[in-house]
Protein backbone atom coordinates (compact mmCIF):
# COMPACT_ATOMS: atom_id res chain seq x y z
CA UNK A 1 0.00 0.00 0.00
CA UNK A 2 1.19 3.60 -0.64
CA UNK A 3 2.33 5.11 2.35
CA UNK A 4 1.21 8.98 1.28
CA UNK A 5 -1.98 10.62 1.02
CA UNK A 6 -2.62 13.23 -1.58
CA UNK A 7 -5.48 15.59 -2.92
CA UNK A 8 -7.09 14.50 -5.76
CA UNK A 9 -7.14 17.04 -7.78
CA UNK A 10 -5.41 20.72 -8.19
CA UNK A 11 -6.01 23.84 -10.63
CA UNK A 12 -3.24 26.52 -11.32
CA UNK A 13 -2.86 29.55 -13.51
CA UNK A 14 -0.41 29.30 -16.14
CA UNK A 15 2.82 31.24 -15.47
CA UNK A 16 1.94 30.73 -11.43
CA UNK A 17 3.50 28.40 -9.05
CA UNK A 18 2.02 25.60 -8.38
CA UNK A 19 2.58 23.85 -4.97
CA UNK A 20 1.38 20.04 -4.29
CA UNK A 21 1.53 18.63 -1.01
CA UNK A 22 1.90 15.27 0.09
CA UNK A 23 1.31 13.62 3.69
CA UNK A 24 3.74 10.72 4.60
CA UNK A 25 3.70 10.88 8.29
CA UNK A 26 4.68 6.85 8.80
CA UNK A 27 7.98 8.07 6.83
CA UNK A 28 10.91 6.17 8.80
CA UNK A 29 14.06 7.41 9.07
CA UNK A 30 16.27 5.90 5.80
CA UNK A 31 12.85 6.54 3.32
CA UNK A 32 13.11 8.72 0.75
CA UNK A 33 10.10 11.13 -0.97
CA UNK A 34 10.02 10.81 -4.98
CA UNK A 35 7.84 12.22 -7.02
CA UNK A 36 7.35 11.25 -10.72
CA UNK A 37 4.66 12.97 -12.49
CA UNK A 38 2.37 11.12 -15.73
CA UNK A 39 1.20 13.33 -18.26
CA UNK A 40 -1.85 11.49 -19.84
CA UNK A 41 -0.87 8.70 -22.29
CA UNK A 42 2.97 8.83 -21.47
CA UNK A 43 4.91 6.56 -19.12
CA UNK A 44 5.92 8.16 -15.54
CA UNK A 45 8.83 10.60 -15.46
CA UNK A 46 10.84 11.05 -12.75
CA UNK A 47 11.10 14.75 -11.07
CA UNK A 48 12.93 15.27 -8.04
CA UNK A 49 13.25 12.96 -4.52
CA UNK A 50 14.97 14.26 -1.32
CA UNK A 51 15.70 12.28 2.50
CA UNK A 52 16.01 15.80 4.65
CA UNK A 53 16.79 18.47 3.01
CA UNK A 54 14.84 20.50 0.79
CA UNK A 55 16.24 20.00 -3.20
CA UNK A 56 15.89 21.98 -6.37
CA UNK A 57 16.58 21.05 -9.75
CA UNK A 58 15.82 22.12 -13.06
CA UNK A 59 11.74 21.15 -13.05
CA UNK A 60 10.81 21.31 -9.85
CA UNK A 61 12.06 21.99 -6.34
CA UNK A 62 10.75 19.77 -3.17
CA UNK A 63 10.52 21.00 0.63
CA UNK A 64 10.25 18.53 3.34
CA UNK A 65 9.00 19.40 6.55
CA UNK A 66 11.18 19.15 9.60
CA UNK A 67 9.92 16.13 11.16
CA UNK A 68 9.62 14.56 7.70
CA UNK A 69 5.80 13.62 7.94
CA UNK A 70 5.16 16.20 4.74
CA UNK A 71 6.31 17.42 1.66
CA UNK A 72 5.27 19.91 -0.90
CA UNK A 73 6.65 20.09 -4.75
CA UNK A 74 6.51 23.23 -6.37
CA UNK A 75 6.90 24.02 -9.70
CA UNK A 76 7.72 28.00 -10.16
CA UNK A 77 6.20 28.95 -13.48
CA UNK A 78 3.46 26.18 -14.31
CA UNK A 79 2.92 25.50 -18.04
CA UNK A 80 -0.09 24.06 -19.87
CA UNK A 81 2.35 21.21 -20.17
CA UNK A 82 2.94 20.39 -16.67
CA UNK A 83 -0.62 19.26 -16.49
CA UNK A 84 -0.39 15.55 -15.31
CA UNK A 85 -0.89 13.21 -12.48
CA UNK A 86 2.01 13.80 -9.96
CA UNK A 87 2.70 10.73 -7.43
CA UNK A 88 4.32 11.20 -4.41
CA UNK A 89 6.16 7.93 -3.35
CA UNK A 90 7.85 6.87 -0.09
CA UNK A 91 10.84 4.92 -0.67
CA UNK A 92 13.65 3.27 1.08
CA UNK A 93 17.06 2.23 0.08
CA UNK A 94 18.10 -0.80 -1.11
CA UNK A 95 15.87 -2.12 -3.62
CA UNK A 96 12.22 -1.09 -2.56
CA UNK A 97 9.56 -0.50 -5.57
CA UNK A 98 8.11 2.19 -6.00
CA UNK A 99 4.37 2.08 -4.85
CA UNK A 100 2.43 4.51 -6.68
CA UNK A 101 -0.42 6.42 -4.61
CA UNK A 102 -3.81 7.94 -6.08
CA UNK A 103 -1.71 10.58 -7.19
CA UNK A 104 -2.69 14.41 -7.51
CA UNK A 105 -4.31 15.62 -10.74
CA UNK A 106 -2.78 18.81 -11.49
CA UNK A 107 -4.51 20.98 -14.11
CA UNK A 108 -2.53 24.31 -15.40
CA UNK A 109 -5.07 26.55 -17.24
CA UNK A 110 -4.37 29.48 -19.15
CA UNK B 1 19.26 9.89 -27.37
CA UNK B 2 19.38 7.23 -24.84
CA UNK B 3 15.30 6.00 -24.06
CA UNK B 4 13.19 2.97 -23.48
CA UNK B 5 11.07 1.85 -26.09
CA UNK B 6 8.19 -0.18 -25.90
CA UNK B 7 6.74 -1.84 -29.27
CA UNK B 8 3.93 -2.02 -30.40
CA UNK B 9 1.99 1.27 -28.60
CA UNK B 10 -1.22 -0.64 -29.09
CA UNK B 11 -1.68 -4.41 -29.31
CA UNK B 12 -5.42 -5.92 -29.79
CA UNK B 13 -5.45 -9.70 -29.43
CA UNK B 14 -8.14 -12.08 -28.11
CA UNK B 15 -9.35 -13.94 -25.37
CA UNK B 16 -6.93 -16.44 -24.46
CA UNK B 17 -4.08 -15.50 -27.23
CA UNK B 18 -1.05 -15.25 -26.15
CA UNK B 19 0.66 -12.14 -26.78
CA UNK B 20 4.12 -10.36 -26.26
CA UNK B 21 4.47 -7.13 -25.38
CA UNK B 22 8.70 -6.05 -25.74
CA UNK B 23 10.55 -3.57 -24.10
CA UNK B 24 14.48 -2.07 -25.37
CA UNK B 25 16.72 0.29 -23.81
CA UNK B 26 19.74 2.13 -25.32
CA UNK B 27 20.83 3.20 -21.44
CA UNK B 28 22.37 0.26 -20.53
CA UNK B 29 20.90 0.12 -17.44
CA UNK B 30 20.96 -3.64 -15.10
CA UNK B 31 17.64 -3.33 -14.14
CA UNK B 32 14.26 -3.69 -15.93
CA UNK B 33 10.69 -3.39 -14.59
CA UNK B 34 7.32 -4.41 -16.02
CA UNK B 35 4.02 -2.18 -14.55
CA UNK B 36 0.51 -2.46 -15.32
CA UNK B 37 -1.75 0.15 -14.97
CA UNK B 38 -5.07 -0.14 -15.22
CA UNK B 39 -7.60 2.44 -16.02
CA UNK B 40 -7.69 5.31 -14.41
CA UNK B 41 -5.41 3.43 -11.62
CA UNK B 42 -1.79 3.73 -10.56
CA UNK B 43 1.07 2.01 -12.14
CA UNK B 44 1.68 -1.28 -10.07
CA UNK B 45 4.55 -3.29 -10.74
CA UNK B 46 4.19 -6.73 -11.77
CA UNK B 47 8.21 -7.99 -11.60
CA UNK B 48 11.30 -7.07 -12.18
CA UNK B 49 14.74 -8.27 -13.62
CA UNK B 50 18.47 -7.29 -11.77
CA UNK B 51 20.74 -8.27 -14.38
CA UNK B 52 19.72 -11.96 -14.95
CA UNK B 53 18.04 -12.16 -11.78
CA UNK B 54 14.25 -12.10 -11.90
CA UNK B 55 11.78 -11.05 -8.99
CA UNK B 56 8.34 -11.78 -9.21
CA UNK B 57 6.09 -9.76 -7.35
CA UNK B 58 3.62 -12.17 -4.65
CA UNK B 59 0.35 -10.78 -6.39
CA UNK B 60 1.28 -11.12 -9.71
CA UNK B 61 -0.63 -13.50 -11.76
CA UNK B 62 0.62 -16.97 -13.06
CA UNK B 63 -0.56 -15.74 -16.37
CA UNK B 64 2.54 -13.31 -16.65
CA UNK B 65 5.77 -14.10 -17.31
CA UNK B 66 9.10 -12.16 -18.06
CA UNK B 67 12.18 -13.26 -20.61
CA UNK B 68 15.31 -11.23 -20.55
CA UNK B 69 17.47 -12.56 -22.56
CA UNK B 70 20.26 -9.80 -23.04
CA UNK B 71 20.68 -6.46 -21.14
CA UNK B 72 19.04 -4.76 -23.76
CA UNK B 73 15.70 -6.16 -24.39
CA UNK B 74 13.10 -7.89 -22.15
CA UNK B 75 9.47 -9.50 -22.54
CA UNK B 76 6.10 -9.46 -21.02
CA UNK B 77 4.17 -12.57 -21.89
CA UNK B 78 0.61 -13.60 -21.37
CA UNK B 79 -0.01 -17.01 -22.02
CA UNK B 80 -4.05 -16.60 -21.50
CA UNK B 81 -5.52 -12.77 -21.86
CA UNK B 82 -8.53 -12.25 -20.02
CA UNK B 83 -10.85 -9.32 -20.17
CA UNK B 84 -9.13 -8.43 -16.94
CA UNK B 85 -6.14 -8.34 -18.65
CA UNK B 86 -6.72 -5.03 -20.38
CA UNK B 87 -4.63 -2.20 -19.22
CA UNK B 88 -1.50 -0.02 -20.32
CA UNK B 89 2.38 -1.92 -19.55
CA UNK B 90 4.65 0.05 -19.02
CA UNK B 91 8.72 -1.17 -19.04
CA UNK B 92 10.98 1.24 -17.03
CA UNK B 93 14.86 0.76 -16.44
CA UNK B 94 17.41 1.77 -13.30
CA UNK B 95 21.12 1.56 -13.58
CA UNK B 96 20.71 -0.09 -9.81
CA UNK B 97 18.14 -0.45 -7.32
CA UNK B 98 19.63 1.84 -4.56
CA UNK B 99 17.18 4.95 -3.23
CA UNK B 100 19.57 7.69 -4.77
CA UNK B 101 19.49 9.81 -7.44
CA UNK B 102 21.42 8.09 -9.74
CA UNK B 103 19.07 4.60 -9.60
CA UNK B 104 15.87 6.64 -10.74
CA UNK B 105 13.47 5.14 -12.96
CA UNK B 106 13.20 5.59 -16.56
CA UNK B 107 10.16 4.52 -18.46
CA UNK B 108 8.77 4.00 -21.74
CA UNK B 109 5.95 5.33 -23.42
CA UNK B 110 3.68 1.92 -22.42
CA UNK B 111 1.72 -0.49 -24.57
CA UNK B 112 -1.82 -0.65 -24.46
CA UNK B 113 -2.93 -3.88 -24.50
CA UNK B 114 -6.95 -4.36 -26.07
CA UNK B 115 -8.67 -8.16 -25.34
CA UNK B 116 -11.54 -8.91 -27.30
Amino acid sequence: DAKTTQPPSMDCAEGRAANLPCNHSTISGNEYVYWYRQIHSQGPQYIIHGLKNNETNEMASLIITEDRKSSTLILPHATLRDTAVYYCIVRGSGFQKLVFGTGTRLLVSP
Amino acid sequence: DAMVIQNPRYQVTQFGKPVTLSCSQTLNHNVMYWYQQKSSQAPKLLFHYYDKDFNNEADTPDNFQSRRPNTSFCFLDIRSPGLGDAAMYLCATSRGSGGDRYNEQFFGPGTRLTVL
